[in-house]
């Protein structure tokens, strides 16, 4: 069945570091890729999504590219600031029963530190 | 504001007292869905709907129902809680026809079961 694969947390970098959180799927058929973000004590929201093959998803500095040969979709960000503390979830969403159910990674807990 | 509530926020209550959690969404979202987040599991879907009077399993339905008698509200019922439901709650919703349209959160529904 489709399954998401991330990174084990947590991770904690110092401000300006260079971050990667890394995601792999397994899916049959073309999923729609998505990195959801939720800060302390709020519900998830969407950070980025790719729909198809070497789409590349971006917004806050962050950064993933959909790579279908290699079945990832890495977040990257070059420098992090503090505000970036957060849990990231990798997910994708096939939509093979016609909804667009999510199915979700662990999650990677992200500490930044000044 | 476009949002998802849900309610109460917390909740502790014992085994066997039937319990329901609301969700309301304002954007006419055809889709809802509610999620469950453990830690180490990630979120797993519980139930979703895709419309009005429609309604469908995720991975973790036993031991919950669901209703969608009014596009805005899909309540969560635990009609006979026990402590392995004890979790933290959330409700999405999108607009439903593309695997691709992001999923709205509500801030989540912390629920302790004794």
């Amino acid at each position: 069945g489709d399954s998401v694969t991330q990174m084990e947390g947590p991770v904690t970098l110092s401000e300006e570091a260079f971050l990667t959180i890394n995601c792999t799927y397994t899916a049959t058929g073309y999923p729609s890729l998505f990195w959801y973000v939720q800060y302390p004590g709020e519900g998830l929201q969407l950070l980025l999504k790719a729909t198809k093959a070497d789409d590349k998803g971006s917004n806050k500095g962050f950064e993933a590219t959909y790579r279908k040969e290699t079945t990832s979709f890495h977040l990257e960000k070059g420098s992090v600031q503090v505000s970036d503390s957060a849990v990231y979830f990798c997910a994708l969403s096939w939509g093979q029963t016609g909804a667009n159910n999510l199915f979700f990674g662990t999650g990677t807990r992200l500490t930044v530190i000044p | 504001e476009a949002q998802v509530t849900q309610n109460p926020r917390y909740l502790i209550t014992v085994t066997g007292k039937k319990l329901t959690v609301t969700c309301s969404q304002n954007m006419n979202h055809e889709y809802m869905s509610w999620y469950r987040q453990d830690p180490g599991l990630g979120l797993r879907q519980i139930y979703y709907s895709m419309n009005v009077e429609v309604t469908d399993k995720g991975d973790v339905p036993e031991g919950y129902k669901v209703s969608r008698k009014e596009k805005r509200n899909f309540p969560l019922i635990l009609e006979s809680p026990s402590p392995n439901q004890t979790s933290l709650y959330f409700c999405a919703s999108s607009l439903a026809g593309a695997q691709y349209n992001e999923q709205f959160f509500g801030p989540g529904t912390r629920l302790t079961v004794l």
